[in-house]
């Protein structure tokens, strides 16, 4: 079964960091390329970040540019989103999603992990 | 930024009804559009890609079409699990947008 698992959210004061992880499982890990989307409570959903499957690009939103870091180990089929300098305005429930490959598309969704930035 | 615009922000509708869902892209995505539902507590689910196809596992009674900047999310037959929340999303460049998400609610 493809699967998705995230963890590593929590209560984090502003200023402070945080790294998400998302375990995954039942399909070729490296093949895909990967994302993040938030979801503000009561809001729509937001694209954070992607890692392409193969060429190892990254892209994030303007919103977490230069904050936030995407990487993955290939080696434990493992997505990774380190947050810094978070602010309250981060707060959020991430999701991690899989790629559908081409044409683009989020065919697959962890359950979440809630981050809330406050003091 | 592409910017996504979907109508009517809410909707409400009983079951078998049919219902149709806008979304308007700020400038041409090719069939760069896909189509998700979300549940209350739960993650969204992808229904349609490349703006007409249809997600393995998903009742065919969902459809979409549309290219360009105009497009629409069709069920046909609503069924009492079809209301949720629907979101449209553009792929064409980054970054990626989503629409602002349309409530369909029981009559």
């Amino acid at each position: 079964e493809v699967q998705l698992l995230e963890s590593g959210g929590g209560l984090v004061q502003p200023g402070g960091s945080l790294r998400l992880s998302c375990a995954a499982s039942g399909f070729t890990f490296s093949s895909y390329a990967m994302s993040w989307v938030r979801q503000a409570p009561g809001k729509g959903l937001e694209w954070v970040s992607t890692f392409s499957g193969g060429g190892g690009r990254t892209y994030y939103a303007d919103s977490v540019k230069g904050r936030f870091t995407i990487s993955r180990d290939n080696s434990k089929n493992t997505l990774y989103l380190q947050m810094n300098s978070l602010r309250a305005e981060d707060t959020a429930t991430y999701y991690c999603t899989k790629d559908h490959g081409q044409p683009e598309a989020f065919d697959i969704w962890g359950q979440g992990t809630l981050v809330t930035v406050s003091s | 930024d592409i910017q996504m615009t979907q109508s009517p922000s809410s909707l409400s509708a009983s079951v078998g009804d049919r219902v149709t869902i806008t979304c308007r892209a700020s400038q041409s995505i090719s069939s760069y559009l896909n189509w998700y539902q979300q549940r209350p507590g739960k993650a969204p689910n992808l229904l349609i890609y490349a703006a007409s196809s249809l997600q393995s596992g998903v009742p065919s009674r969902f459809s979409g079409s549309g290219s360009g900047t105009d497009f629409t999310l069709t069920i046909t037959s609503l069924q009492p699990e079809d209301f949720a929340t629907y979101y449209c999303q553009q792929v064409y460049s980054t970054p990626i947008t989503f629409g602002q998400g349309t409530r369909l609610e029981i009559k």
